[in-house]
């Protein structure tokens, strides 16, 4: 089993572009959570998703956005990119009924505006 | 809204001794939460979690202990290893129970000396 798997791992965009990240769930999980962690912080909540929806959303504005697959696989998208958007993405995913004891983090994307 | 936060960014102990990170939290109606270990280049990892109905859980060599009334949570490792090194965060669920969006404090790195 892989786990949850992120790519890229590192990317490198300019400021007013577009980028998407990529997340592949544990095997079995259905519910994807993503999270911005900036350098020396906590990771931030963005969105949830399950059953192909947006669920639940942290104060984040609509440059985020986000997608699932019927596969469970997600995407994250943010547009107008910011230099302040350079973080480290984290992806974690779960059963949907199962509690945040059983989710998993991938490795993350280190999203890089210059 | 919903804060998390740390006492000290840093903690430096010598192996062998027990390690105590503490946490602190706004919201009173938070009922779960939960303690990451998160390694360089690494995702973060469960450790462990409990549930506002219980004061203390205990795992392989770690311990949670809630405090609701002062709305403080500490995490307790013994016998400190080297590969206990990393940043440690602890998160509270805010909404619904273990499911609901976790809000995470800002991480303090333990340090274990050989």
């Amino acid at each position: 089993d892989a786990g949850v798997t992120q790519s890229p791992t590192h990317l490198i965009k300019t400021r007013g572009q577009q980028v998407t990240l990529r997340c592949s769930p544990k095997s079995g999980h259905d519910t994807v959570s993503w999270y911005q962690q900036a350098l020396g912080q906590g990771p931030q909540f963005i969105f949830q998703y399950y059953e192909e929806e947006e669920r639940q959303r942290g104060n984040f504005p609509d440059r985020f956005s986000g997608h699932q697959f019927p596969n469970y696989s997600s995407e994250l998208n943010v547009n107008a990119l910011l230099l302040g958007d350079s973080a480290l993405y984290l992806c974690a995913s779960r059963l949907r009924y199962r509690g945040h004891g059983e989710a998993f983090f991938g490795q993350g994307t280190r999203l890089t505006v210059v | 809204g919903e804060s998390v936060g740390l006492h000290l960014p840093t903690l430096s102990v010598q192996e062998g001794d027990n390690s105590i990170i503490n946490c602190a939290y706004s919201n009173s109606a938070s009922d779960y939460f939960i303690w990451y270990k998160q390694e360089s280049g690494k995702g973060p990892q469960f450790i462990i979690d409990i549930r506002s109905n219980m004061d203390k859980r205990q795992g392989q060599r770690v311990t949670v202990l809630l405090n609701k009334t002062v709305k403080h949570l500490s995490l307790q490792i013994a016998a400190t290893q080297p590969g206990d090194s990393a940043v440690y965060f602890c998160a509270v669920a805010y909404g619904s129970s273990n499911t609901g969006k976790l809000i995470f404090g800002q991480g303090t790195t333990l340090q274990v000396k050989p």
